[in-house]
């Protein structure tokens, strides 16, 4: 059974500062991994995707990847109240028929102090 | 945004009824997915199609049903609704290739089973 995991939180951090997710998975051969935001009422978005080991940014966010440790991350500079929500850490499986099937974690909520 | 519609957008049925919900894109992306999100459980996926009449199960297919007949349209069927299956469902949809894991999700579908 592949599994991902996530402290559910809730994490709580001020205003302007990094707030830092963490998933790991239990798949080693795991090849493909994304972090979608799911605000409360709402479906889920994609807002990163890496590939390979080490960090990718995209504006304000930094995925990280450490397939060794099997440990993905994603850091938020500067946190806005706009980042409040659920952040779902997913995987995907091995190639051979299963990586298109994610597995996702049940998520981390994220809240700011103003 | 992705042009993913779920109808009924929320439905309340009875123990026992039959239930129908319908995925319909606009995006002729090859891979349609139907997942169900329950507090403590996050994201699980229930059936997947990688094409027009090609389906398969997920990790908690158990009571439900689905088909595709156009690449279009997704159907997922309860056969006969249980309480259980009182859940938040969403749609989903991906692209063929090595970005399969970038899932698109349709708005929602809530489903009360009395």
């Amino acid at each position: 059974q592949k599994e991902v995991e996530q402290n559910s939180g809730p994490l709580s951090v001020p205003e302007g500062a990094i707030a830092s997710l963490n998933c790991t998975y239990s798949d080693r051969g795991s090849q493909s991994f994304f972090w979608y935001r799911q605000y409360s009422g709402k479906s889920p978005e994609l807002i990163m995707s890496i590939y390979s080991n080490g960090d990718k940014e995209d504006g304000r966010f930094t995925a990280q990847l450490n397939k060794a440790s099997q440990y993905v991350s994603l850091l938020i500079r500067d946190s806005q109240p706009s980042d409040s929500a659920t952040y779902l850490c997913a995987v995907n499986g091995n190639s051979g028929g299963s990586n298109y099937k994610l597995t996702f974690g049940k998520g981390t909520l994220l809240t700011m102090n103003p | 945004d992705a042009g993913i519609t779920q109808s009924p957008r929320h439905k309340v049925t009875e123990t026992g009824t039959p239930v129908t919900l319908r995925c319909h894109q606009t995006e002729n992306h090859r891979y349609m997915y139907w997942y169900r999100q329950d507090p403590g459980h996050g994201l699980r996926l229930i059936h997947y199609s990688y094409g027009v009449k090609d389906t398969d199960k997920g990790e908690v297919s158990d009571g439900y049903s689905v088909s595709r007949s156009k690449t279009e349209d997704f159907l997922l069927t309860l056969e006969s609704a249980t309480s259980s299956q009182t859940s938040v469902y969403f749609c989903a949809i991906s692209e063929a290739g090595s970005n399969t894991g970038e899932l698109f999700f349709g708005e929602g579908s809530r489903l009360t089973v009395l």
